[in-house]
């Protein structure tokens, strides 16, 4: 079946630093791919999103590609603030919408 | 954007009695709306989906006895815990779709989570 695999964390970082956290999936056919952003107490958001390969999903300085080669859609931003300070889940969905989440990756960024 | 809320937020209850969580599309209608659970470290599973007036279809290994999905009106679903145990403890969340065009990812808006323990 469909799944996703990311990597554990907390990533812990202080400000300016750049950051990735790697995503890779398996998938039977030709999903699309998320990232979506949890902050503290809320619910989850789309953060950006691929719908076939070599797209580059990108949000707010948050870039991702969709490598079918290597299967993967590692997040990447140049310049991470306090402020992105949360969860992050990789995700897949295929045809029938259902979406397919790998386990978070925690990031604290310190000031 | 579109909102979704959750309540409770958090809930204690004794094993064996039953709980209800509520989810609600605030500022949208939602034709289907889904249940997630969460363990520790792990990621989303999804529970069930349910659609408008119609009976909630429920993913493999749930129990669709132990876990009653309602979803009465376009703005509300909720999931009912029966004879909660200790196991069931988790962090329950819910998301609400508005429209299913095929062959298209149709997005989800998440509510923020509900933290049942069960005693």
């Amino acid at each position: 079946g469909n799944s996703v695999t990311q990597m554990e964390g907390p990533v812990t970082l202080s400000e300016e630093a750049f950051l990735t956290i790697n995503c890779t999936y398996t998938a039977t056919g030709y999903p699309s791919l998320f990232w979506y952003v949890q902050y503290p107490g809320e619910g989850l958001q789309l953060l950006l999103k691929a719908t076939k390969a070599d797209d580059k999903g990108s949000n707010k300085g948050f870039e991702a590609t969709y490598r079918k080669e290597t299967t993967s859609f590692h997040l990447e931003k140049g310049s991470v603030q306090v402020s992105d300070s949360a969860v992050y889940f990789c995700a897949l969905s295929e045809k029938g919408n259902k979406l397919v989440f790998g386990a978070g990756t925690i990031l604290r960024v310190k000031s | 954007g579109a909102v979704v809320s959750q309540h409770p937020s958090r809930v204690i209850c004794k094993s064996g009695t039953s709980v209800k969580i509520e989810c609600r599309s605030l500022d949208f209608q939602a034709t289907t709306m889904f249940w997630y659970r969460q363990f520790p470290k792990k990621s989303l599973m999804l529970m069930a989906t349910s659609n408008e007036g119609s009976k909630a279809t429920y993913e493999q290994g749930v129990e669709k006895d132990k876990f009653l999905i309602n979803h009465a009106s376009l703005t509300l679903s909720t999931l009912t815990v029966t004879s909660a145990h200790p196991e069931d403890s988790s962090f329950y969340i819910c998301s609400a779709r508005v429209g299913a065009q095929a062959g298209v990812y149709n997005e989800q808006f998440f509510g923020p989570g509900t933290r049942l323990t069960v005693l």
